[in-house]
């Protein structure tokens, strides 16, 4: 059974960094065809990808984003992290990663989600 | 690769049969996935490759389409089905969805 939970601060500032860690467990992004994504919604908005890692550390990112994020994925293998930079009140949303059946382009075990709030 | 959704918002009752539709901007083949979200909750996988039915989910959701033009059908609204519904396309990156359709109840 895949399990994945988000962690991270619930409000960061203007123009402060953004890191965000999901812990996952019941597989292992070193098995061949294996990714992770992360997906943020705004409240009130649509779903948006920002980033994706594959088991051989392959990275893909949101264009609109691509200055701004990076994602990482750790030694250990069952952690994955995605900072963004310079964030903005725009930026506030619900954040999700999500593991993704790369053979289908399905994500299909997502964490609960963690909201952040981007405030002064 | 843009994807359009309509209607944005649906009524509807149970026993009811709906159909959301999901338009894309270029030819995806069948590389397009519904996914159901309620409220609170992170989004969960209906359909995938247009047609396939994820494991365990009930079978009055139904998917069609190829090329640019999709549509999931319920065929039966059940109370549970009351939901947002999003497509995403999984054709190439960058991966991107639908607008999302809002089901409630009449």
């Amino acid at each position: 059974q895949i399990t994945l939970k988000e962690s991270g601060p619930a409000v960061v500032k203007p123009t402060q960094t953004l890191t965000l860690a999901c812990k996952f467990s019941g597989f292992s992004l070193s098995t061949s065809g294996v990714g992770m994504v992360w997906i943020r919604q705004p409240p009130g908005k649509p779903l948006e990808w920002l980033a994706l890692i594959y088991w051989d550390d392959d990275k893909h990112y949101n264009p609109s984003l691509q200055s701004r994020l990076s994602i990482t994925k750790h030694a250990s293998n069952d952690q994955v992290t995605l900072t963004l930079t310079n964030v903005e009140p725009v930026d506030t949303g619900t954040y999700y990663c999500a593991h993704r059946r790369t053979v289908q382009g399905v994500m299909d075990s997502w964490g609960q989600g963690i909201p952040v709030t981007v405030s002064s | 690769i843009q994807l359009t959704q309509s209607p944005s918002s649906v009524s509807a009752s149970v026993g009811d049969r709906i159909t959301i539709t999901c338009r894309a901007s270029r030819d995806i083949s069948n590389w397009l996935v519904w996914y159901q979200q309620k409220p609170g909750r992170a989004p969960q996988v209906l359909i995938y490759r247009a047609a396939t039915l994820e494991g365990g989910v009930p079978s009055r959701f139904s998917g069609s389409g190829s090329g640019t033009d999709f549509t999931l059908t319920i065929s039966s609204l059940q109370p549970e089905d009351f939901a947002d519904y999003h497509c995403q396309q999984a054709h190439s990156l960058p991966i991107t969805f639908g607008q999302g359709t809002r089901l409630e109840m009449k």
